[in-house]
């Protein structure tokens, strides 16, 4: 089976842009969650995503949105970027979730605002 | 609100040694799931254990396991025989029944030769 796949791998955007990140989940996977890892924060939960709903979501402003298609692919925008966006942003899939089912981690996207 | 603390951000371990890295978590939660994770270099996320609250037993996988104390809020990890492949960044994450995933900020493990 193939592993979670997010691209890009790198993104530089200047402030004030807007980002789209991907996320293709393993087949059959129907929860997407979203992730930004820092130096500073560590690891914070954005969101989830189960079959194209949010199901949950973390405590960030909503510059940050997200959406899941019907094949279970998931996309992430951040809009009005800022210098603190800069981040390694991770998606996960799983089965049903965490609680039901181990979460896959993708490789993650590296965003740099600058 | 639910954290989780890695109070040791950096330990080392000879090869072969046994290491354990601490967690502590607060919650008033008494249904939840506890996780830990490794992160290599690849960066890539992968699942080291798991802990369902309502269980007394404490979870095992190979090297492995885990020293659970569901009345003082700790879920360790301890890892036998260490392999130098063991060296990563390790979390440790919560997760309520609503979903919600409430990470540490990491161990960094470095084996030693």
């Amino acid at each position: 089976k193939a592993g979670v796949t997010q691209t890009p791998r790198y993104l530089i955007k200047t402030r004030g842009q807007q980002v789209t990140l991907s996320c293709s989940p393993i087949s059959g996977h129907r929860s997407v969650s979203w992730y930004q890892q820092t130096p500073g924060q560590g690891l914070q939960f954005l969101f989830e995503y189960f079959s194209e709903t949010q199901r949950n979501k973390g405590n960030f402003p909503g510059r940050f949105s997200g959406r899941q298609f019907s094949n279970s692919r998931s996309e992430m925008n951040v809009s009005t970027l800022e210098l603190g966006d800069s981040a390694l942003y991770l998606c996960a899939s799983s089965l049903g979730g965490a609680l039901d089912s181990p979460l896959h981690f993708g490789n993650g996207t590296r965003l740099t605002v600058t | 609100a639910q954290t989780v603390t890695q109070s040791q951000p950096e330990m080392s371990v000879q090869e072969a040694e046994t290491v354990t890295l601490s967690c502590t978590y607060d919650t008033s939660e008494s249904d939840y799931y506890l996780f830990w994770y490794k992160q290599p270099p690849s960066r890539q996320m992968i699942l080291v254990i798991r802990q369902e609250a309502y269980k007394q037993q404490n979870a095992t996988e190979n090297r492995f396991s885990v020293n659970f104390q569901k009345a003082a809020k700790s879920f360790s990890l301890k890892i036998s025989d260490s392999q130098l492949g063991d060296a990563a960044m390790y979390f440790c994450a919560y997760i309520n029944t609503g979903n919600q995933f409430y990470f540490g900020t990491g161990t960094s493990l470095t084996v030693i030769p």
